[in-house]
């Protein structure tokens, strides 16, 4: 697509329950990112691909998060029994190769209640 | 772990004055980058900086990398209110993007 594309853009959830963020990143683009980002702060690396490879998930904060991208292109986020704690904008961003420029989407925002 | 490190996180200048922003990092950097993220809005790309000492400018803006490829600046010159938002440095290194904590620009009237 033309630009880097997520959602949900928003996301209010009950504490315990799973939830799953889309990102559909630039078509031409191997390298994708996922970033939490809280209020007032810089975002902080969760894992990236590369294609479907993920060489990287040393950002994930538990093992209640894990992210996929199984045919190199669209990617998931899934977050398991969900924590307030979890509540974050959760951003994703794409680039042509590892370590380049990145484009970012608009985020989805993730509330727990 | 690897750290990229902005200070402040918050200033204030006057609209006309110059703003001077420095990234530092624990670690050598493949290449520096800076983004700006306006209120509401999602980081956008500004530069990439790839060589030791390289120096960029786009239009009031000038970007620096440091010579032993471990810090960056940011030097705006004559603020205008456009220039309001949160400046971010980021680094590569392994093959992945470490952002800084941002630094939000406030423009005075």
């Amino acid at each position: 697509g033309a630009g880097v594309s997520q959602s949900p853009r928003y996301k209010v959830t009950k504490r315990g329950q799973d939830v799953t963020l889309r990102c559909d990143p630039i078509s031409s683009h191997a390298t994708l990112y996922w970033y939490q980002q809280a209020l007032g702060q810089g975002p902080e690396f969760l894992t990236y691909f590369n294609y479907e490879a993920q060489p990287d998930k040393s950002g994930l904060p538990s093992d209640r998060f894990s992210a996929e991208r199984p045919e190199g292109s669209i990617s998931t986020l899934t977050i398991q029994r969900t924590e307030q704690r979890d509540s974050a904008m959760y951003r994703c961003a794409s680039s042509h190769r590892e370590g380049s420029e990145a484009f970012f989407g608009q985020g989805t925002r993730l509330t727990v209640v | 772990g690897q750290q990229v490190m902005q200070i402040p996180q918050y200033q204030h200048v006057q609209e006309g004055e110059d703003f001077t922003r420095y990234c530092n990092s624990s670690t050598t950097l493949s290449n520096t980058q800076w983004y700006k993220q306006r209120p509401g809005g999602h980081p956008v790309f500004l530069i990439q900086l790839v060589k030791s000492g390289e120096v960029k400018k786009q239009k009031r803006l000038t970007f620096q990398f440091g010579e032993a490829k471990k810090n960056s600046s940011l030097h705006i010159t004559a603020t205008q209110t456009t220039d309001v938002g949160t400046y971010f440095c980021a680094g590569a290194r392994d093959d992945k993007i470490i952002f800084g904590k941002g630094t939000r620009l406030h423009i005075l009237p």
